[in-house]
C-alpha cells in the first residue's frame, strides 16, 4: 500500500524559508505515470495547490506562489520536497503532499494518494 | 484565473439524498474530481473523472457534470458522510494550475 509522509519544522520565522520533505514508500517515485505534489490548508479554510513535479524533474506551480516556491525531486531516496521562501504568516497551513495520478495519461490528474499532512506555523 | 463556486453548506436526513453542487464557467468540458475531508484528516478521492469511483468508495457516491455545473451526489447518507467535499479541476489555459472549490460543509442532521 503506497503510503506518503511529509517531514519538516513545525515553526519557521517570518522571512525564512519553509522546507518540507515528502517519502514515499510502497511505490516508486520513478514511475511514468505520476506526478507529485504539494497542497496546503490554512487553519478553517479550504484548500489551495501548490505545485507538482515529475521524477524527471519537470514541474508546475501555482503562479500566484510560483515566485516563493521550488519543488525538487530525489529519486534515490524516494522523496520530493517543497521550498517556500520568504514566508509570511499567511503561510501558515497544514502542509500535505499527495501523488497526482495521470490514469488518462496527459496532465489531468487525481490526487489520489495523500500524507497525513503536516502543521506549519509562521511565528517569531 | 478559474473559479469554483460551491455552496458553503448542505445539510440532510439520515437516509435522504445530498447534493453537493460545484459551478464554474463551462465546467462541463472540464474533468471534475471531487474530495471528501473529515475533521483532522487527509482529504480523500470520492469522485474522479467526474462520474468514476475509486475503489473501496461506497456506490451510494455518484457524480455528474454538464454545463456549467457539476454535481456530486449521496444518496441514503449516513452518519458516516458528515464531512467537508471539495470539488477540484485542473485549469489548462496555460501550465496546468490545479483549483479548488471552496468546499461545502455536509451536515447530516
Amino acid at each position: 500500500q503506497l503510503q506518503l509522509q511529509e517531514s519538516g519544522p513545525g515553526l519557521v520565522k517570518p522571512s525564512e524559508t519553509l522546507s518540507l520533505t515528502c517519502t514515499v514508500s510502497g511505490g516508486s517515485i520513478s514511475s511514468s505515470s505520476y506526478y507529485w505534489g504539494w497542497i496546503r490548508q490554512p487553519p478553517g479554510k479550504g484548500l489551495e495547490w501548490i505545485g507538482s513535479i515529475y521524477y524527471s524533474g519537470s514541474t508546475y506551480y501555482n503562479p500566484s506562489l510560483k515566485s516563493r516556491v521550488t519543488i525538487s525531486v530525489d529519486t534515490s531516496k524516494n522523496q520530493f520536497s517543497l521550498k517556500l521562501s520568504s514566508v509570511t504568516a499567511a503561510d501558515t497551513a497544514v502542509y500535505y503532499c499527495a501523488r497526482h495520478n495521470l490514469i488518462y495519461g496527459d496532465y489531468d490528474p487525481v490526487l489520489d494518494y495523500w500524507g497525513q499532512g503536516t502543521l506549519v506555523t509562521v511565528s517569531s | 484565473s478559474y473559479v469554483l463556486t460551491q455552496p458553503p453548506s448542505v445539510s440532510v436526513a439520515p437516509g435522504k439524498t445530498a447534493r453537493i453542487t460545484c459551478g464554474g464557467n463551462n465546467i462541463g468540458s472540464k474533468s471534475v474530481h471531487w474530495y471528501q475531508q473529515k475533521p483532522g484528516q487527509a482529504p480523500v478521492l470520492v469522485i474522479y473523472y467526474d462520474s468514476d469511483r475509486p475503489s473501496g468508495i461506497p456506490e451510494r457516491f455518484s457524480g455528474s457534470n454538464s454545463g456549467n455545473t457539476a454535481t456530486l451526489t449521496i444518496s441514503r447518507v449516513e452518519a458516516g458522510d458528515e464531512a467537508d467535499y471539495y470539488c477540484q479541476v485542473w485549469d489548462s489555459s496555460s501550465d496546468p494550475l490545479g483549483v479548488f472549490g471552496g468546499g461545502t460543509k455536509l451536515t447530516v442532521l
